[in-house]
């Protein structure tokens, strides 16, 4: 059975960086063909694809916020992180971790809903 | 990157009506293209895949079809629990982009 749990700080004050696990079982990172992706949603809004990482390390990232962020894997503890710096209140959103299988995004986490206020 | 429009942004429905919605690409996508549903306060759980391919599990009364630009996801007599946001996906190139959803209500 796969499953995603996102965790991380639910208030972040502008200018901090935001940084955010996943830590998933069913599956494994180092198996050809899996990645995990971070998605996004700001409060009543559309989802907001940002970033992949592979099973072999191969990263791809949002052209729009490809300066802030940063994706990272520890294939033996099952997690992947998630950094975004220089957090705006722009960035107030549910995050969401998903497994994808090849290129179809197949499970999703319940995700995680980060507010950035001072 | 390509743009996904999504037509209706909503729609009002009966129990057992047949809905549809539609999604167009900015640019050819051949069929690299999925389909979520969203309950309220739920994570989005993939419906198709491939434009037309059911996902395990996900009841017969979805279907996907179309290829290029236009795509079509049709609910085959619409349950209560089909109330939720749907929102289409394309999986062409990167930037991978999402649909701005469309969202089924109860008339």
């Amino acid at each position: 059975q796969v499953t995603l749990r996102e965790s991380g700080p639910a208030l972040v004050k502008p200018t901090q960086t935001l940084t955010l696990t996943c830590t998933f079982s069913g599956f494994s990172l180092d198996t050809s063909g899996l990645s995990v992706a971070w998605i996004r949603q700001p409060p009543g809004k559309a989802l907001e694809w940002l970033v992949r990482i592979d099973w072999d390390d191969n990263k791809e990232y949002s052209s729009s916020l490809k300066t802030r962020l940063t994706i990272s894997k520890d294939t033996s503890r099952n997690l992947v992180v998630l950094s975004l710096a220089n957090v705006d209140p722009l960035d107030t959103a549910t995050y969401f971790c998903a497994r994808i299988q090849g290129m179809v995004t197949d499970f999703w986490g319940q995700g995680t809903l980060v507010t950035v206020s001072s | 990157a390509v743009q996904l429009t999504q037509s209706p942004s909503s729609l009002s429905a009966s129990i057992g009506d047949r809905v549809t919605m539609t999604c167009r690409a900015s640019q050819a996508i051949d069929t690299a293209l999925a389909w979520y549903q969203q309950r309220p306060g739920k994570a989005p759980t993939l419906l198709i895949y491939d434009a037309s391919t059911l996902e395990t599990g996900v009841a017969s009364r979805f279907s996907g079809s179309g290829s290029g630009t236009a795509f079509t996801l049709t609910i085959s007599g619409l349950q209560p629990g089909d109330l939720a946001t749907y929102y289409c996906h394309q999986f062409s190139g990167y930037p991978l982009t999402f649909g701005p959803g469309t969202k089924v209500d109860l008339k």
